[in-house]
C-alpha cells in the first residue's frame, strides 16, 4: 500500500500536555502533509513539509521529516480540548498532485 | 473565500439503488478530487480531475462508480447500483495546481449509508 501509517492509533492526554504522533511511509516522497479531521467534518490542512526540509513550525505545531527513515512526526504543544480530532498524514509518492492518506491518529485532549 | 461546497450532507439508500453527489470547488481551483473515507480509515482517492479532464481514476470502481466535471468547475460522483460496502463519507477537495503547492481544501463531505 502507498498509504502512510500513523502511530499511535489513539492517544489520550490532559490539556496542557504535548501530543506527538508519528507517520511512517514506504516509498520516496516529494512532500508530506498533515491534516486534522473533527468528528463528522471534512479534513483541514495543517502543514506541508517538503522532502528537502527537516523541520517546520506553525503556531503550536512542529513537524519533522526524516526521509532516511521514511518517517514524520507531528508535535502539538500545550494541547487544548479543541485539539481533539483525528490527525492524518498524507504522502505524495509521484507527481505532487496526489496524496495518499494514512489511517490516522485519534487524539483526545481531556480538559 | 468560499470553501468547497458539497451536497447532500447525508444520504440513506437501499442497496442496488442509485445515488449522486455534487461538489462545487473553490473558484479558480483547477484540480478537483473525490475521496472515499470508510469509518475508521483514512481517505482513499477515487478520481482526480485537472480542469475537466481525468488525471487519475485508477482506484475508481468503474463498474458502478462514475464521475464528471462539468465545464471544469462543478463535479458529480454517481454510484449505480450501490452496495452495502459503499457506505462511507465521500469527500471532495480542490487545489490550485496540485496539492504540492499548499494542500487541498476539503468540503464537509456526504455521508452515505447503504442499507
Amino acid at each position: 500500500s502507498q498509504q502512510g501509517e500513523e502511530d499511535p492509533q489513539a492517544l489520550s492526554i490532559q490539556e496542557g500536555e504535548n501530543a506527538t504522533m508519528n507517520c511512517s511511509y514506504k516509498t520516496s516522497i516529494n512532500n508530506l502533509q498533515w491534516y486534522r479531521q473533527n468528528s463528522g467534518r471534512g479534513l483541514v490542512h495543517l502543514i506541508l513539509i517538503r522532502s528537502n526540509e527537516r523541520e517546520k513550525h506553525s503556531g503550536r505545531l512542529r513537524v519533522t521529516l526524516d526521509t532516511s527513515k521514511k518517517s514524520s512526526s507531528l508535535l502539538i504543544t500545550a494541547s487544548r480540548a479543541a485539539d481533539t480530532a483525528s490527525y492524518f498524514c498524507a504522502t505524495d509518492v509521484a507527481t505532487g498532485n496526489q496524496f495518499y492518506f494514512g489511517t490516522g491518529t485519534s487524539l483526545t485532549v481531556i480538559p | 473565500e468560499a470553501g468547497v461546497a458539497q451536497s447532500p450532507r447525508y444520504k440513506i439508500i437501499e442497496k442496488r439503488q442509485s445515488v449522486a453527489f455534487w461538489c462545487n470547488p473553490i473558484s479558480g481551483h483547477a484540480t478537483l478530487y473525490w475521496y472515499q473515507q470508510i469509518l475508521g480509515q483514512g481517505p482513499k482517492l477515487l478520481i482526480q480531475f485537472q480542469n475537466n479532464g481525468v488525471v487519475d481514476d485508477s482506484q475508481l470502481p468503474k463498474d458502478r462508480f462514475s464521475a464528471e466535471r462539468l465545464k471544469g468547475v462543478d463535479s458529480t460522483l454517481k454510484i449505480q447500483p450501490a452496495k452495502l460496502e459503499d457506505s462511507a463519507v465521500y469527500l471532495c477537495a480542490s487545489s490550485l495546481a496540485g496539492a504540492g503547492s499548499g494542500g487541498y481544501t476539503f468540503g464537509s463531505g456526504t455521508r452515505l449509508t447503504v442499507v
